[in-house]
């Protein structure tokens, strides 16, 4: 059980365009969700902490307005990059939660690459 | 506030020995504790976890941790190390605050396994 998907898995995509990434619950309820950026053999580092129906909260130094996050349901959250550089190439990766005491479930990640 | 530090960036093992990885945390609450192994170009994988009880929790894969309140360590511990064992391992802790709570991860500690 706590399974997370997300898609894509990797995604190639032209400088000045958006990216979207799902992220999906499939057999639980999602109370909270989170975006995590991860650059190369470095650890994770928070973005923004999402609830369903409720606005996102964004970490600081993340900018809210390029990487928008929505948590339209209990089971579904999206992270938009918007007008992509290189530099926001990097390992992308969602994961959910049902309270503090409970571990985190990780989507598989998403490897995006700015050209 | 809370934080969570690795000890060591990198490990090797040789196949059969011990395995101990190393994690302390700073926390003013009773901290919830993770262990994940990340394998390459995958999301995170949970190994164990202390919210409550006994101080030693036992996970997969043969990994087991001991949560020592006096220490504010939950070190990380295998008795024969696997050539499989070679991965990512992150150490995590919850962040709870006015009804809100968030995961914050160590900065890892890859392991390399020794034939």
């Amino acid at each position: 059980g706590a399974v997370v998907s997300q898609h894509p898995s990797w995604v190639i995509c032209k400088s000045g365009t958006s990216v979207k990434i799902e992220c999906r619950s499939l057999d639980f309820q999602a109370t909270t969700m989170f975006w995590y950026r991860q650059f190369p053999k470095q650890s994770l580092m928070l973005m923004a902490t999402s609830n369903e129906g409720s606005k996102a909260t964004y970490e600081q130094g993340v900018e809210k307005d390029k990487f928008l996050i929505n948590h339209a349901s209990l089971t579904l959250s999206t992270l938009t990059v918007t007008s992509a550089h290189p530099e926001d190439s990097s390992f992308y990766i969602c994961s959910a939660s049902i309270s503090p005491d409970s571990p985190l479930h990780f989507g598989n990640g998403t490897r995006l690459t700015v050209t | 506030a809370q934080s969570v530090t690795q000890l060591g960036s990198h490990v090797s093992v040789s196949e059969g020995a011990l395995v101990l990885l190393r994690c302390n945390y700073s926390s003013s609450v009773p901290p919830y504790l993770f262990w994940y192994v990340q394998y390459p170009n995958q999301g995170l994988q949970l190994l164990l976890k202390y919210t409550t009880g006994a101080t030693l929790v036992k996970g997969i894969n043969g990994f087991e941790a001991e949560f020592k309140k006096s220490e504010t360590s939950f070190h990380l511990t295998k008795p024969s190390a696997h050539m499989s064992d070679a991965a990512e391992y992150f150490c995590a802790v919850t962040i709870a605050n006015s009804g809100t709570y968030k995961y914050i991860f160590g900065t890892g500690t890859r392991l390399k396994v020794l034939a």
